[in-house]
């Protein structure tokens, strides 16, 4: 399979604590880009990071790259209960690949009040 | 509306018949995707416009499965002779141009009995 891998798969923690959810790639990359989605709903994109960033900040999303090691992490500080969702990570391989996009599994949040 | 419309939002028909989806990408945005999200495969690129060039097929699962876009617009997947295994939500999405962050639709649930 060309998807990458999240882990965890599953994430439960209480409001106000700090989430962190890790990817791994395998192909070389373009940019990483990390997309949330509600039940029932499309994806919304969060943030993209570049191959020759290495952390990028977006109101409470944290976001690391290492390509050595082909990963990536997201943190989300000061959790909500409205962040419950599915956190997704996706690669973008370049020009010469369209722009098309090859996720990860996911990670599935649960912020309890 | 100002974002990518998907319709119909469900879709429940029979083991054989033709199915087809429709996208309204967002208007300006030259590329648009076509993805399928299931249970056992996650998220996986099916085809990719970007204006006036060829698509990229090379996701597509079988010669069943097609797709048009019209004047640079609305798209239509099209899925012949549905088998059980083409259970799935079909996403679409557009960007601005390919490389930027991609617009999704809410989806059509699509259910073959």
């Amino acid at each position: 399979s060309q998807q990458g891998e999240e882990d965890p798969q599953a994430l439960s923690i209480q409001e106000g604590e700090n989430a962190t959810m890790n990817c791994s790639y395998k192909t070389s990359i373009n940019n990483l880009q990390w997309y949330r989605q509600n039940s029932g709903r499309g994806l919304v994109h969060l943030i993209l990071i570049r191959s020759n960033e290495r952390e990028k900040h977006s109101g409470r999303l944290r976001v690391t790259l290492d390509t050595s090691k082909k990963s990536s992490s997201l943190l989300i500080t000061a959790s909500r209960a409205a962040d419950t969702a599915s956190y997704f990570c996706a690669t973008d391989a370049g020009y010469n690949q369209g722009g098309k996009l090859i996720f990860g599994q996911g990670t599935e949040l649960s912020v309890k009040p | 509306g100002a974002g990518v419309s998907q319709s119909p939002s469900n879709k429940v028909t029979e083991k054989g018949k033709d199915v087809e989806l429709r996208c309204d990408p967002i208007s300006g945005h030259t590329a648009l995707y076509w993805y399928r999200q299931s249970l056992g495969q996650g998220l996986e690129f099916l085809i990719y416009f970007q204006g006036n060039s060829a698509p990229d097929k090379s996701g597509l699962p079988s010669d069943r499965f097609s797709a048009e876009r019209t004047g640079g617009s609305v798209s239509t997947l099209t899925i012949q002779r549905t088998q059980q295994e083409d259970s799935a939500v079909y996403l679409c999405a557009s960007s601005s141009q390919q490389g930027q962050p991609q617009h999704f639709g809410d989806g059509t649930r699509l259910s073959i009995l």
